[in-house]
This record gives C-alpha cells, structure tokens and sequence, in this order.
C-alpha cells in the first residue's frame, strides 16, 4: 500500500523568510496530493492541493510542486507569518472515493 | 453552515466501556471517514463509508464498529475501550465530482483510563 514520509518533522524559521516541507509517496498511482494546516484543538483544513498532471500550483504565499518521476511533492511558503504557525500535513490518494495516506505532520513555529 | 460536526469535543473512558463518537455532515456528501490522530503518526484512517448503507476497513479498524444508515451520519463505536485506543479522533467527508478535497470536523478527543 501507499507510504507517506514528511520532513523534517519541525521547523523554526524567523518571520518574513521561506518554509519548505518534503513529502515522498511509494505508490505511482497515486494522483491527488492535497497539503492541510491544523491549529491547535481544530481539524486539518486543506490550504493547497496538485494533481498529477500539473508540476506546480500557487496561491499567493503558498505553492506546491510535485515531481512524479521522482515520487515527491513539496510545500513552500514564503514571507512566513506567525498566524502560519501549525502542523502541517501532507497526503497521497488515488482521486476521489479513495483514501488519503497522511504523512506524519511538520510542526511549523514562525519566530517574530 | 455546520459543515462536519462532531460529539463529544471531550471524552474519558474506563477500561472495557462502550460508547459511540457521533458524526454529522450537511454537506450531501457521499464519502465519510474516520481517522485517529497520535503524535508522530499522522492521520491513520480506521474505517470509511462510500455511501449509506456501505463500510469498509482502512489501517487501524480494530476494536471500532461504523455503520451509515444515513448521508449525513457516520457513527463510530468503540466495543470496549482499551489504553490504546486514547487518541483524537476527526471524522471527514468527501464531496462527489472532481474535487477531492477532505472536509475534517473538529475532532474528538478521547482517554480510555
């Protein structure tokens, strides 16, 4: 079955520079790698999301890139806020009535 | 606009007690799960339903029961709780079409002592 690894596991970066989150997938068939945050006593929300058939996607400070050759797909996230301070997680699926393989999370402090 | 809603927030067990995490959706949502959270391991996904009246296993279905009479409801019910099964619990549910995107509620947080 799918295997999810994240790293590093947690992150410390000063306000206004650049996080970067790794994630490796074992299963080519996976196709949808969607990116949640979770705060303190709430559930993951999704922040981005790529299929299979696109290479990079943005939304305003946040972008994913995913590299299918090599089976991994990263998060970054510039001019980093302390409100992006969270967990971070990173997911496989096969697409839609699948299910989500999760990595282990990335503990994110942005240090004002 | 709810959402997912999930019941208890809290919960404290004794060993070999039953009880069941309630779920709730108003989404229309077809897709239903649930998944319990550990430090260090992520989401692991202990069972999941495609539609009312269908459930299947994930990882970690041991010791939990589901059942889905309903769209909107996807009860879990833990048989006789045990030190193990303390965790957080999210339930989530999966819109139809294209779009993948999991909606999680706000959890559940429970101690079997």
């Amino acid at each position: 079955g799918e295997n999810v690894e994240q790293h590093p596991s947690t992150l410390s970066v000063q306000e206004g520079d650049s996080a970067v989150i790794k994630c490796t997938y074992s299963d080519s068939a996976s196709n949808y790698f969607p990116w949640y945050k979770q705060e303190l006593g709430k559930g993951p929300q999704l922040i981005i999301d790529i299929r299979s058939n696109v290479g990079e996607k943005k939304d305003q400070r946040i972008a994913v890139t995913l590299n299918k050759t090599a089976k991994h797909f990263s998060l970054h996230i510039t001019e980093t806020q302390p409100e992006d301070s969270a967990v971070y997680f990173c997911a496989a699926s096969r697409g839609y009535g699948q299910n989500f393989v999760f990595g282990p999370g990335t503990r994110l402090s942005v240090l004002p | 606009n709810a959402g997912v809603t999930q019941t208890p927030k809290f919960q404290v067990l004794k060993t070999g007690q039953s009880m069941t995490l309630q779920c709730a959706q108003d989404m229309n949502h077809e897709y239903m799960s649930w998944y319990r959270q550990d430090p260090g391991m992520g989401l692991r996904l202990i069972h999941y339903s495609v539609g009312a009246g269908i459930t299947d296993q994930g990882e970690v279905p041991n010791g939990y029961n589901v059942s889905r009479s309903t769209t909107e409801d996807f009860p879990l019910r833990l048989l006789s709780a045990a030190p193990s099964q303390t965790s957080v619990y999210f339930c989530a549910s999966t819109p139809p079409g294209g779009n993948t995107e999991a909606f999680f509620g706000q959890g559940t947080r429970l101690t079997v002592v």
